[in-house]
């Protein structure tokens, strides 16, 4: 199992510029993340996907979208970077037992927005 | 809403114990999670804690009280390898679908 995948695991932007992160898992889980986490600072949710065909925006947002294309993969996607969206992207999967959820990070994508 | 707090900065020397506390406010409650991550690392899933009182895994133990909306995570023999950044969760309780809700992390740095 290769868990959570991200690609790219690093990308430069100019300005305007767009891009898609790729996010796929291979657990079968339902619900699927993607966070922001700027340097010295906690992880910030800026979109989520309870199950396929469904998502709902978190507490960051504005500047992206996202794609819950099937089961295992969820994108974002940036329609015109701007340098505030320089920052590690991580993408999640989670698996709810019972009240326990458990979240599955991949490595992460390091944009860096010029 | 919901909230944590935790400290932002911990440290300590190798081999000595560290505990790093969390206290949240939700409206409905599931459980106190930790995460850890290393520098520039993903997080990973570390505890959980349904039920008042202590796991223990290895060097690390949660602690959980339910009554005091509080809960800390305890590091023993700590190594140097122990130093990253160890973040306290809660599960959403308006999300039946699950989403976590994230303490800003405490860093640990583990001093020689």
């Amino acid at each position: 199992n290769a868990g959570v995948t991200q690609n790219p695991k690093f990308q430069v932007l100019k300005t305007g510029q767009s891009m898609t992160l790729q996010c796929a898992q291979d657990m079968n889980h339902n619900s699927m993340y993607w966070y922001r986490q700027d340097p010295g600072m906690g992880l910030r949710l800026i979109y989520y996907s309870a199950s396929e065909g469904t998502t709902d925006k978190g507490e960051v947002p504005n500047g992206y979208n996202v794609s819950r294309l099937n089961k295992r993969e969820f994108s974002l996607r940036l329609e015109s970077a701007a340098p505030s969206q320089t920052s590690v992207y991580f993408c999640a999967s989670s698996r709810l037992a019972g009240d326990q959820e458990t979240q599955y990070f991949g490595p992460g994508t390091r944009l860096l927005v010029l | 809403g919901q909230s944590l707090e935790q400290p932002s900065e911990v440290t300590a020397v190798e081999g000595a114990i560290v505990q790093i506390n969390c206290t949240y406010q939700t409206s409905g409650f599931y459980g106190l999670s930790w995460y850890q991550q290393h520098d520039g690392g993903a997080p990973t899933f570390l505890s959980y804690n349904a039920l008042d009182g202590l796991e223990e895994t290895g060097r690390f133990s949660s602690f959980l009280s339910r009554s005091d909306s509080y809960g800390y995570l305890l590091l023993q023999e700590l190594q140097m390898k122990d130093s990253a950044s160890y973040f306290c969760a809660v599960r959403d309780p308006w999300n039946q679908g699950g989403k976590l809700i994230f303490g800003q992390g405490t860093e640990l740095s583990v001093k020689p």
